[in-house]
């Protein structure tokens, strides 16, 4: 399996474009995580799913996110408008959620995003 | 007060130095994880542990339930363990509350 892939791996844009990140879970995984990492806050996350399901979005910080997980295999994260505040390294996590309901989780490489 | 708090927030040692990374958290969980982030930024996952002890290679982790506390130690340790250390909780369904992390240097 090649793991979770993202794309894409750096992003630049300007203030005020959209940005829309992807993600393509390992196969056979039911949850996927969206998380974003910064300096100041670390690691926090913004959004999951189970079974392609939003389940908790509670960390989405504001209207201008939205993700979208249209079937099994691809996610996306989408910002509308970017603001430089964004700027962030966005991980995708999937795991196969076992009947503990906590299972490892495997990353991916994430995206790099800076907003002029 | 951070949920979960790691220390030491950084840790410079000798290759072949034994290796501890503590993480307390204040909530309930029902599982804690270690991750590993290299400097190329990719994260690992290295355990995930609710109770007791866990061994992979020179990796160790330990938790207490009852202290809300676990340890991630590291024997012989070598440059290429140079990492930051993440510890992590799972409080019911899959969320995951985070600590800041240890940053590690290992010299030769």
């Amino acid at each position: 399996d090649a793991g979770v892939i993202q794309s894409p791996r750096h992003e630049v844009t300007e203030m005020g474009q959209e940005v829309t990140l992807r993600c393509k879970p390992i196969s056979g995984h039911n949850s996927l995580f969206w998380y974003r990492q910064t300096m100041m806050r670390g690691l926090e996350l913004l959004i999951y799913f189970n079974n392609n399901v939003p389940i908790d979005d509670s960390g989405m910080p504001e209207d201008r996110f939205s993700a979208k997980m249209p079937n099994a295999s691809f996610s996306t994260l989408k910002i509308q408008p970017s603001e430089p505040r964004d700027s962030a390294v966005y991980f995708c996590a999937s795991s196969d959620r076992g009947s503990t309901g906590a299972n490892v989780l495997t990353f991916g490489a994430g995206s790099r995003l800076t907003v002029l | 007060k951070n949920e979960v708090e790691q220390s030491p927030q950084n840790l410079t040692a000798q290759e072949g130095e034994f290796i501890t990374i503590n993480c307390s958290y204040s909530v309930g969980i029902s599982a804690l994880h270690w991750l590993q982030q290299h400097p190329g930024g990719g994260i690992v996952s290295l355990f995930m542990l609710s109770s007791g002890k866990k061994k992979h290679g020179r990796l160790i982790a330990t938790i207490n339930i009852q202290e809300k506390h676990s340890s991630l130690h590291i024997t012989a340790s070598h440059p290429r363990d140079s990492a930051v250390y993440i510890c992590a909780v799972s409080q019911g369904a899959q969320k995951l509350v985070f600590g800041q992390g240890t940053r590690l240097t290992i010299n030769p």
